[in-house]
């Protein structure tokens, strides 16, 4: 898993709830990212972080908001989950002279 | 803009024929190009990328893939298929290392 972790692994919830998910690195790279990964649609970027305190919008930023407090964690909110955001969520890191993304396990997330 | 389009969202052959997974993208400056490989209920790992250099890039498990920027296209091939080859592969294309953008995946089944 590269060093990536992410919080937790699976999750359900109840339309309007909210929660964070969790990713923490243990290898102190710049970049970090969120995917939502659903069927037929491959991997679609939420937000990254180039660096601490950073944070940029991917292709489907809507209904989600992150934080990078510190190096070592980026975590991914969802303020009010809605049905159309079950899904599987993967945290990535790049190491900060590379150029290739390595990824989490994924969380599992289902919203009723 | 960069895109991804991955040709076949399922792919089926035999054990022992030929693996041939299609990839084309567009992008506006020279990508970078990578194939990632995703088992049941895992996370992404990297199989190989094209970044500069030789055009034909060989990776882990004996796939490879060639570069060709006439048809803007990074197929992915395999000699001989293997059991253990049955999972889904996704294309992923970069401009600058900051942001990665994949296909909808191909799902590779080997009969035997």
């Amino acid at each position: 898993n590269a060093g990536v972790t992410q919080t937790p692994k699976f999750q359900v919830l109840k339309t309007g709830q909210s929660m964070t998910l969790q990713c923490a690195q243990d290898m102190n790279h710049n970049s970090m990212y969120w995917y939502r990964q659903d069927p037929g649609m491959g991997l679609r970027l939420i937000y990254y972080s180039a660096s601490e305190g950073t944070t940029d919008k991917g292709e489907v930023p809507n209904g989600y908001n992150v934080s990078r407090l510190n190096k070592r964690e980026f975590s991914l909110r969802l303020e009010s989950a809605a049905p159309s955001q079950t899904s599987v969520y993967f945290c990535a890191i790049r190491q900060s002279s590379g150029n290739t993304i390595y990824f989490g396990e994924g969380s599992w997330l289902t919203v009723v | 803009a960069q895109s991804v389009t991955q040709l076949g969202s399922h792919v089926s052959v035999s054990e022992g024929a030929l693996v041939l997974l299609r990839c084309n993208y567009s992008s506006s400056v020279p990508p970078y190009l990578f194939w990632y490989v995703q088992y049941p209920n895992q996370g992404l790992q990297l199989l190989l990328k094209y970044t500069t250099g030789a055009t034909l890039v060989k990776g882990i498990n004996g796939f490879e893939a060639e570069f060709k920027k006439s048809e803007t296209s990074f197929h992915l091939t395999k000699p001989s298929a293997h059991m253990s080859d049955a999972a889904e592969y996704f294309c992923a294309v970069s401009e600058d290392f900051n942001k990665f953008y994949f296909g909808s995946g191909t799902k590779l089944n080997v009969k035997p």
